[in-house]
């Protein structure tokens, strides 16, 4: 069963502290991603990897940094977190395919920043 | 970059009615689009897509159709039902960059009340 699982689901944590969220696939998929959701916004790209130690930014990924050393696990890292990145945090992987690009995604992680 | 947009952001309908999810985007570069159905407090899944060669195409009660002159896509969901309600994204996939990614609208929430 294919699937995508990230730890932990919810976190609350003060402003300036450091944040790592962890993302695992099992499905050998060389391209992963982190996004945050708010309201309104749909999904922001704050990172792509397009395999290991090849990280990409996406569009807002100012106060992130991610680390990819295995396939199947991606992590992101927020370094002395702020209260704006109150958030629901999802990762997805995906497998080029024949033009495709259906990316499968993980149940999220709700974080607050106080 | 690409830019994708959607309307409504929101819908409320009666079980049984039809609704109809429009979205557009920017980039004549997109080829593929696939769009996610996210329920409350879940993860996002895959339900349909499309190609940029296609008009149409049909999932059961989902119906897509693809304009690619106008840049404008619909999904048409028939005969409603409460299991619907969720919140639907469309997305495009860009293949401007060297690998390509994702651009994901705001999401429109359609309510399915019994």
């Amino acid at each position: 069963d294919m699937k995508v699982t990230q730890m932990p689901r919810y976190l609350i944590k003060r402003m300036g502290e450091n944040v790592l969220l962890e993302c695992g696939q099992d499905m050998s998929h060389e391209t992963m991603y982190w996004y945050r959701q708010d309201p309104g916004l749909g999904l922001q790209l704050i990172y792509i990897s397009y395999d290991v130690d090849s990280n990409s930014e996406g569009d807002i990924p100012k106060g992130y940094r991610v680390s990819r050393k295995k396939r199947e696990h991606f992590s992101l890292i927020l370094d002395s977190a702020k209260t704006n990145q109150t958030s629901v945090y999802f990762c997805a992987s995906s497998s080029r395919d024949r033009g495709r690009d259906t990316q499968y995604f993980g149940p999220g992680t709700r974080l607050l920043v106080l | 970059g690409e830019q994708v947009e959607q309307l409504p952001s929101s819908l409320i309908v009666q079980e049984g009615a039809s609704v109809l999810i429009n979205c557009s985007y920017t980039d004549s570069a997109s080829v593929y689009f696939p769009w996610y159905k996210q329920e409350p407090g879940k993860r996002l899944q895959f339900i349909i897509d499309i190609r940029s060669n296609m008009e149409r195409k049909q999932n059961q009660r989902l119906t897509l159709l693809f304009d690619k002159k106008t840049k404008h896509l619909s999904l048409h969901i028939t005969a409603t039902q409460p299991g619907d309600s969720a919140i639907y994204f469309c997305s495009a996939f860009d293949r401007g960059s060297a690998l390509g990614r994702l651009h994901f609208g705001a999401g429109t929430q359609l309510i399915v009340i019994p």
